[in-house]
C-alpha cells in the first residue's frame, strides 16, 4: 500500500518563529489533507489540498502531486499551535477507497 | 451546523467482551469512515461506508465489523476484545466518497 512519511518527527520552536513541515508519499493520490490534533484527540481540518497552494491566516500549504510531496508552513508560531500535525492521503482503487495517515509531527512552541 | 458526533466518549471493557461504537455524520454527508488510533501513531483506516455499502476495508481482523443505517449514521462493532484493541476510535464523514473528511471527537476505548 501507499506509504506516507512526515518529517521532522519532532519540532521545537520559540514563539514567533516560522516552520516547514513536510509530507512525502510513495504513489499517486486522489487528494491530500493536513490536520492538527489537539491534546484531547480532536482532529482539526487545516487544508484539503490535492495540488497547488492554499493559505489560511498564518498557515499555508503546498502540494506538488507530480513530485509526491506536500508542505505545511506555519509563520509567526504561537503556543496554541502546539500539538501533532498529520498529513493524510486519499487513494481510490476500484471499489476500495481510504485515507492513509503519516505518523505525525509533534510541534512544541515555547513562550 | 453540528459536526460529527460519536458516542460514548469513553468506555472501559474487559477482554473477551463486545463493544459497539456509534457515529452520526454531518447533516447531508453520505460517507462514513472509521479509524483506530493507538498512542503515538497516526490513525489507521478500518472501514468506509458510502450509501450504506462497504466501500473500503483496512487490515483488521474479522472481529471488527460495521454498518451504516438509512439515516447515514454508523456503528462499529468489535467482538472478543483484546488488550491491543485499546485505542482512540475516530469516525469521519464526507459528503461524497473521496471528498474532504471531517472527524468526530472520538471514543476512547480501554480494554482491561
Amino acid at each position: 500500500g501507499i506509504q506516507v512519511e512526515q518529517s521532522p518527527p519532532d519540532l521545537i520552536l520559540q514563539e514567533g518563529a516560522n516552520s516547514t513541515l513536510r509530507c512525502n508519499f510513495s504513489d499517486s493520490v486522489n487528494n491530500l489533507q493536513w490536520f492538527h490534533q489537539n491534546p484531547w484527540g480532536q482532529l482539526i481540518n487545516l487544508f484539503y489540498i490535492p495540488s497547488g497552494t492554499k493559505q489560511n491566516g498564518r498557515l499555508s500549504a503546498t502540494t506538488v502531486a507530480t513530485e509526491r510531496y506536500s508542505l505545511l508552513y506555519i509563520s509567526s508560531s504561537q503556543t496554541t499551535d502546539s500539538g501533532v500535525y498529520f498529513c493524510a492521503v486519499f487513494t481510490h482503487t476500484g471499489a476500495n477507497s481510504k485515507l492513509t495517515f503519516g505518523k505525525g509531527i509533534t510541534l512544541s512552541v515555547r513562550p | 451546523d453540528a459536526g460529527v458526533t460519536q458516542s460514548p466518549t469513553h468506555l472501559i471493557k474487559t477482554r473477551g467482551q463486545h463493544v459497539t461504537l456509534r457515529c452520526s455524520p454531518i447533516s447531508g454527508h453520505k460517507s462514513v469512515s472509521w479509524y483506530q488510533q493507538v498512542l503515538g501513531q497516526g490513525p489507521q483506516f478500518i472501514f468506509q461506508y458510502y450509501e450504506k455499502e462497504e466501500r473500503g476495508r483496512g487490515n483488521f481482523p474479522d472481529r471488527f465489523s460495521a454498518r451504516q443505517f438509512p439515516n447515514y449514521s454508523s456503528e462499529l462493532n468489535v467482538n472478543a476484545l483484546l488488550l491491543g484493541d485499546s485505542a482512540l476510535y475516530l469516525c469521519a464523514s464526507s459528503p461524497l466518497q473521496g471528498y474532504e473528511q471531517y472527524f468526530g471527537p472520538g471514543t476512547r476505548l480501554t480494554v482491561t
